[in-house]
């Protein structure tokens, strides 16, 4: 079984441009979720994903930060402006069930932006 | 307050050594799960194992074995005879109901392992 594939795996950028980040979960997993990690740090948790509906965003920088899982299967993470601040390693990751459900969360490789 | 403390920041060992990693937790759920996640240099957080509260029964895997106590709010996990390819960051982590029916993870911050040749 393929495991969650996430694309690119590294990525440079100037501040104030714009980037995004893909992810194609587990095949049949409902959830899907984007962290970011920085140096250092445990996972936060940007967005969660429930087929195509969004569960929580609390976290999510909404001035600046988007996403979507339009077909409930694969997902976009744009961020637009980029900020220093945001250099970080991005994860996704997918479990089978539903939310309420504590289903094990299977990550993908990670992207690790670099802000100049 | 719901967290993961995961007080040893580093820890070096050489290789062959036991090593135990610690994880204390706070949580006012009943019902809750715990999880260890290994993420070496490559980046990727692998899962290793998961717990749920009402299951203190210790278990093994190989090198590696984790003691759940919940009189002290603990999961450790030890590896023996440790090897180099076991240098990583490990997680622990915590999955807590909140409103909504909705479950969430809290993450420790992490306990950096080097294993020496």
């Amino acid at each position: 079984e393929a495991g969650v594939a996430q694309s690119p795996r590294y990525k440079i950028i100037e501040k104030r441009q714009s980037v995004a980040f893909w992810c194609n979960p587990i095949s049949g997993h409902a959830t899907l979720y984007w962290y970011q990690q920085i140096l250092g740090q445990g996972p936060k948790l940007l967005i969660q994903f429930q087929n195509n509906g969004v569960v929580d965003d609390s976290q999510l920088p909404k001035d600046r930060f988007s996403a979507e899982r339009l077909k409930g299967v694969d997902s976009t993470l744009k961020i637009q402006p980029a900020k220093l601040e945001d250099s970080a390693v991005y994860l996704c990751a997918s479990s089978p069930g539903l939310v309420s459900r504590t289903d094990t969360q299977y990550f993908g490789p990670g992207t690790r932006l670099t802000v100049l | 307050a719901q967290k993961v403390t995961q007080a040893q920041t580093e820890i070096s060992v050489v290789e062959k050594e036991d090593v135990t990693l610690d994880c204390v937790y706070e949580t006012r759920d009943t019902t809750y799960y715990l999880f260890w996640y290994k993420q070496p240099p490559s980046g990727e957080l692998v899962f290793l194992i998961r717990r749920n509260s009402f299951d203190e029964q210790n278990e093994i895997s190989g090198r590696y074995s984790w003691n759940f106590q919940k009189s002290t709010s603990s999961f450790n996990f030890t590896i023996t005879a440790s090897q180099v390819v076991d240098s990583a960051v490990y997680f622990c982590a915590l999955s807590v109901l909140r409103a909504g029916n909705n479950r969430k993870l809290i993450w420790g911050l992490g306990t950096s392992l080097a294993v020496n040749p």
